[in-house]
């Protein structure tokens, strides 16, 4: 089993180039979200997906695009990379709604923005 | 927003001793979840405890829950360089939701061979 496949593992950006950090699962998960780790801030969500062609934003959304075109992929866009988004990106995933169960991760993508 | 404080922020102790990590948090949950994460590697669910629940075994692993006291704690026995790791709580708010989850700021544990 993959569970939660991200790539890349690492991104080097230059202040102003836009990427895309790829998420896919394959539990058939609806729920999926995007969040960001920093050091001593613990993990903050970016943005959150209930299902293919919902989404929604999270905690620190700014700067950041999602779409949710099928059950398995949830990928993030940088429009426009500031150094502020310089962070370790993960994708998570879950079948129930509620919270009741166990978030599923990723690896992440450890992005830097020079 | 952050709802978990992790204590102690940094931890190292000798194989075979016991660790014990402390959770608190501010506001009312419907469950507390605790993840351990390897370094470079993504959070790995452990055990979760609900808000009925006062104590909850996995293995060498043993969580507590006071919800009167808004705090939870992971005691894993017996240690192994294995359990080297960073172990995170994490909050779901009574009002439910996964996009509610809220992850404290980690423990950072270092088990000596």
């Amino acid at each position: 089993n993959a569970g939660v496949t991200q790539t890349p593992k690492f991104q080097v950006l230059k202040t102003g180039q836009s990427m895309t950090l790829q998420c896919a699962q394959d539990m058939n998960h609806e729920y999926m979200s995007w969040y960001r780790q920093d050091p001593g801030m613990g993990l903050r969500l970016i943005h959150y997906s209930v299902g293919a062609g919902i989404t929604d934003q999270g905690e620190v959304p700014n700067g950041y695009n999602v779409s949710r075109s099928t059950t398995e992929d949830f990928p993030l866009r940088l429009l426009s990379a500031a150094p502020s988004q310089t962070s370790v990106y993960f994708c998570a995933s879950t079948w129930d709604r509620t919270g009741a169960s166990p978030l599923h991760f990723g690896n992440g993508t450890r992005l830097t923005v020079t | 927003s952050q709802q978990g404080e992790e204590d102690p922020q940094a931890l190292s102790i000798q194989e075979g001793e016991n660790a014990t990590m402390n959770c608190s948090y501010k506001t009312s949950i419907n469950n507390l979840q605790w993840y351990r994460q390897n370094s470079g590697r993504g959070l790995v669910h452990l055990i979760l405890i609900r808000s009925n629940e006062r104590e909850k075994h996995s293995g060498r692993l043993r969580v507590t829950l006071d919800t009167s006291k808004k705090s939870s704690s992971l005691l894993i026995t017996a240690s192994r360089a294995a359990d080297t790791a960073s172990y995170f709580c994490a909050t779901v708010p009574n009002s439910g939701g996964y996009q509610k989850v809220t992850f404290g700021t980690g423990t950072k544990l270092q088990v000596i061979p």
